[in-house]
């Protein structure tokens, strides 16, 4: 079944290290997300990508970075983890092809806590 | 620039009782709106689009352009229906990108 993984699913790390979550996708889409979720903000868009040559800066950009290694593969980083970077992070693609609906399919999640 | 904002962030109803999750929105163009759902242990997945005008698990939504509105609603709530959810605004031509709500926690109480 064509899926959305991330991983790691779950990291405590300590404030300064070097954080990478990675996403890996079988669904053939050429489209990206990193998306970041916080109790009582709802999702909000960290990086995107269209293509493999194509990073584009979302809503919170700052304090991240991403690589698209890939058409299957999206991985942020954080260079230098701070503790309000503690939050479930959750990757994403869609088609924008002629099946495009404008949905989005979701990994299952990274909860990363920084101590 | 987009904002979409659903006041309640818990929604506690009796199995049986009717269901309305409001969602309104901020938008200068023509957007297209979504509400998502995630149930426990399961992933963040798309329950229904303005655009297909369907429902879905007895769910409804219409987009009301003059009060920029997307309410979720169900006549009669079941208790599997318990889960968050979140409505989503994307912009005409915004590449699927998706501006989300705060989120609502729907409670059906038995």
């Amino acid at each position: 079944d064509a899926d959305v993984t991330q991983t790691p699913r779950n990291r405590i790390t300590k404030t300064g290290k070097r954080i990478m979550l990675e996403c890996s996708q079988t669904k053939g889409h050429d489209r990206m997300y990193w998306y970041r979720q916080d109790p009582g903000l709802g999702l909000r868009l960290i990086y995107y990508s269209f293509d493999v040559k194509d990073i584009n800066k979302g809503e919170i950009s700052d304090g991240y970075s991403v690589s698209r290694q890939a058409q299957a593969k999206f991985s942020l980083s954080l260079e230098s983890a701070i503790p309000n970077q503690t939050a479930l992070y959750f990757c994403a693609t869609s088609d924008p092809g002629p099946a495009n609906t404008g949905e989005l399919f979701f990994g299952e999640g990274s909860r990363l806590t920084v101590l | 620039a987009q904002r979409v904002t659903q006041p309640e962030k818990l929604l506690s109803v009796f199995k049986g009782a009717p269901v309305e999750l409001k969602c309104n929105y901020s938008y200068s163009g023509s957007p297209e709106l979504f509400w998502y759902v995630q149930y426990s242990r399961q992933r963040l997945q798309l329950l229904l689009r303005h655009i297909s005008r369907e429902s879905i698990k007895g769910f409804t939504a219409d987009l009301n352009k003059g009060e920029t509105s997307f309410h979720l609603k169900k006549p009669f709530a079941q208790e599997e229906d318990s889960a968050m959810y979140y409505c989503a605004l994307s912009g005409l031509g915004a590449g699927n990108m998706l501006t989300f709500g705060g989120g609502t926690r729907l409670m059906v109480k038995p």
